[in-house]
């Protein structure tokens, strides 16, 4: 069964620093694909950053890189110059066919 | 603009009666869910359609119905049978292929209330 594990419920970090989440995954896929969400107080999920399994190279969408592990089966996200609107439930979720399963997610506090 | 678009935002619904919650969407996506979230349970899936007048239950489809008759609708309808109906719900579409990233697209969400 393929699943996703957020093992940090709470992050902080402070405004202009930098923080890893974690995020590990099982699958038995040989071609899948991994996203970062994030949910701001607003409830709307907007896409952060998205990584093929194939692509042995990390994504970066700006300030927000990944440390993609594929024989670990790791996924984390790392935000630099973390700054106030950073501040939101982040969600790992893995792709395979169509099916997408979702982590339990991290609340990201930044601390003027 | 193309999106996704839900309604109503907030929903209150009496013990006993069935709720529809709208889901439309204009991207010309092929494949359509319906998440629930609760707190500290992150998404979890009732339902998905990846073509017309098709659909699959998902994790917890038990006291929840859906339609697949237009390519952008995918109406939910909570039941009297949903035991815990109270919840935030989140409509999502993608492409519906296979070999590419494919990612899921989310509407802004109906909270729901049952009182």
């Amino acid at each position: 069964a393929q699943t996703v594990t957020q093992s940090q419920p709470e992050m902080s970090v402070q405004e202009a620093e930098t923080v890893t989440l974690s995020c590990t995954y099982d699958t038995s896929e040989s071609d899948y694909y991994l996203f970062w969400y994030k949910q701001p107080p607003s409830r709307q999920m907007i896409l952060v950053i998205r990584q093929e399994a194939y692509k042995q190279q990390n994504a970066t969408e700006n300030r927000f890189s990944v440390n993609f592990q594929k024989a670990a089966k790791s996924f984390s996200l790392k935000i630099s110059d973390s700054q106030l609107g950073d501040a939101a439930m982040y969600f790992c979720a893995y792709r395979a066919r169509n099916q997408f399963y979702f982590g339990t997610g991290t609340s990201l506090t930044v601390i003027p | 603009d193309g999106g996704i678009t839900q309604s109503p935002k907030y929903l209150f619904r009496k013990e006993g009666q069935n709720v529809t919650l709208s889901c439309e969407q204009n991207l010309n996506h092929d494949a359509m869910y319906w998440y629930r979230q609760d707190p500290g349970q992150g998404l979890r899936l009732i339902y998905y359609s990846q073509i017309v007048n098709d659909f699959q239950k998902g994790d917890i489809a038990e006291g929840y119905s859906v339609s697949r008759e237009k390519k952008e609708s995918f109406p939910l309808t909570v039941t009297s049978a949903q035991k815990n109906p109270t919840a935030f719900y989140l409509c999502a579409s993608s492409k519906g292929s296979t070999g590419s990233y494919n990612e899921q697209f989310f509407g802004p969400g109906t909270r729901l209330t049952v009182l």
